[in-house]
């Protein structure tokens, strides 16, 4: 399975944008590109994933790069609510695919007031 | 609609006992989880289903059984429970092959002693 590598730990203030980024350079063709975040004490949510097109929702947004070998998940104004331990998990899609998440360490967010 | 819903929330085992931790999911989701997460890690695939009837192994199985006799519902079992077990024990569920979102329970906090 394809790696990635994220920062251990973030700072950022309230209100401000927030650029998590996420390295996968043996990413493959077939790899999506999913981010999770977990709220302390609380199980993992889903926030976005992309596949090569840059992606938005609601929650935030996802620009890959356009060799797809890292990607940044953008908070485009962090709240106090947004610390959390933030996941770049790869997910290979196809017939074999059994939707696994294999968690890393993750970027550890702290916003500052 | 409860999403994925873990029983019990806690437990405190003591070294040899045996427990069974239920997880069910309402979503009509094919995918299921277990992970372990302990304290300061990202969390480690233990056991995952596939569809009923099916199950197999993840990255750390060892110690542990599982069971997917209904669609609904994934069981992890600890025969002969050990203070390594001591952890935070969440169970996911998905619908299709890793192009949507997981949706993950609240945890269950288990102690062995």
């Amino acid at each position: 399975d394809a790696k990635t590598t994220q920062p251990n730990s973030m700072e950022s203030n309230e209100e401000e944008p927030v650029h998590l980024p996420c390295n996968h350079s043996t990413i493959s063709g077939t790899d999506y590109i999913h981010w999770y975040r977990q709220l302390p004490s609380q199980g993992p949510e889903y926030v976005i994933h992309g596949l090569t097109s840059n992606v938005n929702n609601r929650m935030a947004s996802l620009a890959i790069a356009e060799d797809r070998k890292s990607s940044t998940l953008i908070l485009h104004r962090a709240t106090l609510r947004d610390a959390a331990v933030y996941y770049c998990i790869l997910l290979t899609h196809g017939s074999s695919n059994t939707g696994k998440l294999i968690f890393g360490q993750g970027t550890t967010l702290q916003v500052k007031p | 609609n409860a999403g994925v819903t873990q029983t019990p929330k806690f437990r405190v085992l003591k070294t040899g006992q045996s427990m069974t931790l239920l997880c069910a999911q309402d979503m009509n989701h094919e995918y299921m989880y277990w992970y372990r997460q302990d304290p300061g890690m990202g969390l480690r695939l233990i056991h995952y289903s596939v569809g009923e009837g099916t199950t197999a192994k993840g990255e750390v199985p060892d110690g542990y059984n599982v069971s997917r006799l209904k669609k609904q519902n994934f069981l992890l079992g600890l025969e002969s429970a050990a203070p390594s077990q001591t952890s935070v024990y969440f169970c996911a569920s998905s619908y299709s092959q890793g192009t949507t979102e997981a949706f993950f329970g609240q945890g269950t906090r288990l102690t062995v002693v």
